[in-house]
């Protein structure tokens, strides 16, 4: 069953330092989400794209977040420099774009930072 | 205002017997789409079951139901015959098809749910 690739697993860091995640979504998937999720609490959207083309980041801390999809497969999110309030799953998630069905959305399984 | 509720933060419930999950949505768009995903302690998004608004029979998924209540925005998930394993948080999200929506999907705050044995 194809799957949506996410690394690393866990990253731990220390705040101020600059830190990366990857995504590869499931191939055919044009659409890719990142979310981040904070313990205890639901996922929230932090960028939106179709293809290479960012459709939303309204959520995006552009002041230290970057996000790029740059040959509009894989993805990666970084945040530079982190911050304490950082700590939270980064979820990546991607979608078919065509048809008119569900087209769930597939979750890899998370990249957890903890920022000291 | 919240786009999508779940006023259960937490249940417990006897192994074998059914569990309903509420959730409640805001939308004024007339297509949209209902999920319900589960997050084991592992960290990882399960989907389980799916709703549109135009269907008008209510989703079955094995022993996951979906309870939609189009007049009232709600579509509670109902687990039958629960076993350890759906031990989890379980999250209620709506995805909105207008076009300033763009097709993301919106989550609740969870429903932890811990299945005695």
């Amino acid at each position: 069953e194809a799957e949506v690739a996410q690394s690393p697993r866990y990253k731990i860091t220390e705040k101020s330092q600059a830190v990366a995640f990857w995504c590869d979504p499931i191939s055919g998937h044009a659409t890719l989400y990142w979310y981040r999720q904070i313990l205890g609490q639901g996922p929230e959207l932090l960028v939106q794209f179709q293809d290479e083309s960012v459709v939303d980041d309204s959520q995006l801390p552009k002041d230290r977040f970057s996000a790029e999809r740059l040959k509009g497969v894989d993805s990666t999110l970084k945040i530079q420099p982190a911050e304490l309030g950082d700590s939270a799953m980064y979820l990546c998630a991607s979608r078919y774009s065509g048809g008119s069905g569900a087209n769930v959305l597939t979750f890899g399984a998370g990249s957890r930072l903890t920022v000291l | 205002a919240q786009k999508i509720t779940q006023t259960q933060p937490g249940m417990f419930v006897q192994e074998k017997e059914a569990v309903t999950l509420d959730c409640t949505y805001d939308t004024s768009d007339q297509s949209y789409g209902l999920f319900w995903y589960k997050q084991p302690s592992s960290g990882e998004m399960i989907f389980l079951i799916y709703q549109g608004s135009y269907d008008e029979q209510n989703a079955t998924e094995g022993r996951y139901s979906l309870n939609f209540q189009k007049a009232r925005k709600s579509a509670n998930l109902v687990i039958s015959a629960s076993q350890l394993g759906d031990s989890a948080m379980y999250f209620c999200a709506m995805r909105e098809r207008g076009e300033a929506a763009g097709n993301k999907l919106t989550f609740g705050g969870g429903t932890r749910v811990l299945v005695k044995p």
